[in-house]
This record gives C-alpha cells, sequence and structure tokens, in this order.
C-alpha cells in the first residue's frame, strides 16, 4: 500500500512564483526523499532529510521534515519553466522505499 | 560513466508472450531494483536485490522473476505478460540500502501488452 499522499495532485503557477508541495506519511520513518520526474523520464534525486533533521537546502529548493505531523514539504522559489514536472517523496521506514502518487507541476510562462 | 541503463525503451507485447527487461548500471551499487510505475499512482517495487546473488519480492511481484548473476546486471522477466502488466518500469540503483542513499533510476522501458 502507498504510504503517505502528496498534495496537491497538480499545481500550476506563473513563473517567478514559488511552488509548495506536501507529502504525509503514516508510520514512523528514517529518511524522506525528494525526486522529479520529467515527461517521458526516469527520476532524478533532488534531496533527502533523515528523521533528525527538520530542513534542508538545496539551490533554489528547500525541504522541511515534521516528524510530529508525520509530514514534509518542498519549496522551490522563484519558479522557472524548466522546474515544469512531476515530484514525488518516497519515505524510508523500517524496510523499503515506499513512493506518494507525486504532485504535477506546470510552471505558466 | 554510463549510471543505469535499461533496454527496449518501448515493447509491444502479445498476451501470454515472455519477454526480458534489461538493466545494467556501472557504479558498483549492491542495491538494484525494478518499478513500475502506473497512471496516478507513484512507483511501486516490483522486486530488489541486495548483491549478487540475493534477490527479494517487492509489493507487486506477481508474474515477474527476476535474477542477479553480477553486481552489474539485474533483469526482469515477464513469464506469460497479462494487459494488467502494461506500465512504465524502472529499474534503479543505489549504494547504500535502499532508501538511506540516493537512488539512481534509468530512463524507463514503456511496456504495451495487447
Amino acid at each position: 500500500s502507498q504510504q503517505g499522499e502528496e498534495d496537491p495532485q497538480a499545481l500550476s503557477i506563473q513563473e517567478g512564483e514559488n511552488a509548495t508541495m506536501n507529502c504525509s506519511y503514516k508510520t514512523s520513518i528514517n529518511n524522506l526523499q525528494w525526486y522529479r520526474q520529467n515527461s517521458g523520464r526516469g527520476l532524478v534525486h533532488l534531496i533527502l532529510i533523515r528523521s533528525n533533521e527538520r530542513e534542508k537546502h538545496s539551490g533554489r529548493l528547500r525541504v522541511t521534515l515534521d516528524t510530529s505531523k508525520k509530514s514534509s514539504s518542498l519549496l522551490i522559489t522563484a519558479s522557472r519553466a524548466a522546474d515544469t514536472a512531476s515530484y514525488f517523496c518516497a519515505k524510508q521506514g523500517a524496510q523499503k522505499l515506499v513512493f506518494g502518487q507525486g504532485t504535477r507541476l506546470t510552471i505558466n510562462p | 560513466n554510463a549510471g543505469v541503463t535499461q533496454t527496449p525503451k518501448f515493447q509491444v507485447l502479445k498476451t501470454g508472450q515472455s519477454m526480458t527487461l534489461q538493466c545494467a548500471q556501472d557504479m558498483n551499487h549492491e542495491y538494484m531494483s525494478w518499478y513500475r510505475q502506473d497512471p496516478g499512482m507513484g512507483l511501486r517495487l516490483i522486486h530488489y536485490s541486495v548483491g549478487a546473488g540475493i534477490t527479494d519480492q517487492g509489493e507487486v511481484p506477481n508474474g515477474y522473476n527476476v535474477s542477479r548473476s553480477t553486481t552489474e546486471d539485474f533483469p526482469l522477466r515477464l513469464l506469460s505478460a497479462a494487459p494488467s502488466q502494461t506500465s512504465v518500469y524502472f529499474c534503479a540503483s543505489s549504494l547504500l540500502q535502499t532508501g538511506r542513499d540516493t537512488i539512481y533510476f534509468g530512463e524507463g522501458s514503456w511496456l504495451t501488452v495487447v
């Protein structure tokens, strides 16, 4: 079963705006990862955040993790057309890595 | 350094046919896995391997076989293709145990079973 959901399922914003995507999960995790998938391509790793971390940054990306609420968010600042893609969170718990259903982000010029 | 290479990119099969999706990585990763991705769903784990000679089932293993005779290769076999196996398949590898490190994905194999 899919552990956790992503919200929203789809997001459309204007270029230059910030985009926020959320990921929730149900059981405890060791870490959580965010991936990007361009249409027709494989997944590309963005950020890994461990359960004892609260925030990580990578360029225009900021990921937060709230273990008390069992949720994470991915913020993309100053969005660009090239950010148009699907974004997935993946939760690593006791055993395997479980992917969410993804958020489809569209950046309008 | 090619990373994770999957072949073929596209394949159409008739119901009942068998085929093998090839996956190779040149990063000397111990962990390799196969996922399927269906519309509106995330990736679901089919099979995985923690090293040469060791494989295990994932979330949706029925109808698929794997083997890991070398560190580099991890082929996925469809024994008797069914329309329900129409999907996009991704092979992935990582240095450490899956989820504890960055996972590198292949470009995907689009499979249609008619």
